[in-house]
């Protein structure tokens, strides 16, 4: 199966800051099938962006995804505190579908 | 508004069965592939099971393959998962989602979860 990874971990940062997420896949996702969600804590995960770079409806604009077949990102441009979230990356290019293991950005 | 809400967690002994229901509102349902997504606590999502809109065809992750069975009845707007045989690593939220069919299935929209504690 397509593992992905996720770094960091953890990424600490302050509002107003600029978050960049990465996710890596083991195999080559040769359609770019690549979603990203947001998930807050006790909530169920949101989509953020689809195909690797199409923001999904309602997603402000400063969130934006890039990359193609194994390395992919996620930059949020000017951190908002709305976004300290936890972040998750989601193959659906390759079967099964998997996800990462998630990076969590705090304050 | 698409509203998933998923039902039937609880506390299960090993080897135990239980039974997950996710009523869907706010869609056609019936046109739409479905989903059972779970998280162990700490840990990242997971991919358990798929179901297409008539049920003619379904997949299931090979953790859980014999032992889940998924299903839905869509005169009722309703996504099921049938748990047997639970073992201490299928503790976990379980999660309903729905399946956007563009450019392959992503998932748009989940369900709020429900606990699944597998214990003696």
């Amino acid at each position: 199966e397509t593992v992905l990874t996720q770094s960091p971990g953890t990424l600490s940062l302050s509002p107003g800051e600029r978050a960049t997420l990465s996710c890596r896949a083991s195999q080559s996702l040769n359609r770019n099938y690549l979603a990203w969600y947001q998930q807050k804590p006790g909530q169920a995960p949101r989509l953020l962006m689809f195909g690797a770079s199409s923001r999904a409806t309602g997603i402000p604009d400063r969130f934006s995804g890039s990359g193609s077949k194994t390395d992919f990102t996620l930059t949020i441009s000017r951190l908002e505190p709305e976004d300290f979230a936890v972040y998750h990356c989601h193959q659906y290019d390759n079967s099964p579908q998997t996800f990462g293991r998630g990076t969590k950005v705090e304050v | 508004e698409v509203q998933l809400l998923e039902s039937g967690g609880g506390l299960v002994q090993p080897g135990g069965s239980l039974t997950l229901s996710c009523a869907a509102s706010g869609f056609t349902f019936s046109d739409y592939a479905m989903t059972w997504v779970r998280q162990a606590a700490g840990k990242g999502l997971e991919w358990v099971t798929a179901i297409s809109g008539s049920s003619d065809s379904t997949w299931y992750a090979d953790s859980v393959r014999g032992r889940f069975t998924i299903s839905r009845d869509n005169l009722k707007n309703t996504l099921y998962l049938q748990m047997d045989s639970l073992r201490a690593e299928d503790a976990a939220v379980y999660y309903c989602a729905k399946y956007k069919m563009v450019q392959g299935w992503y998932i748009d929209y989940w369900g709020q979860g429900t606990l699944v504690t597998v214990s003696s």
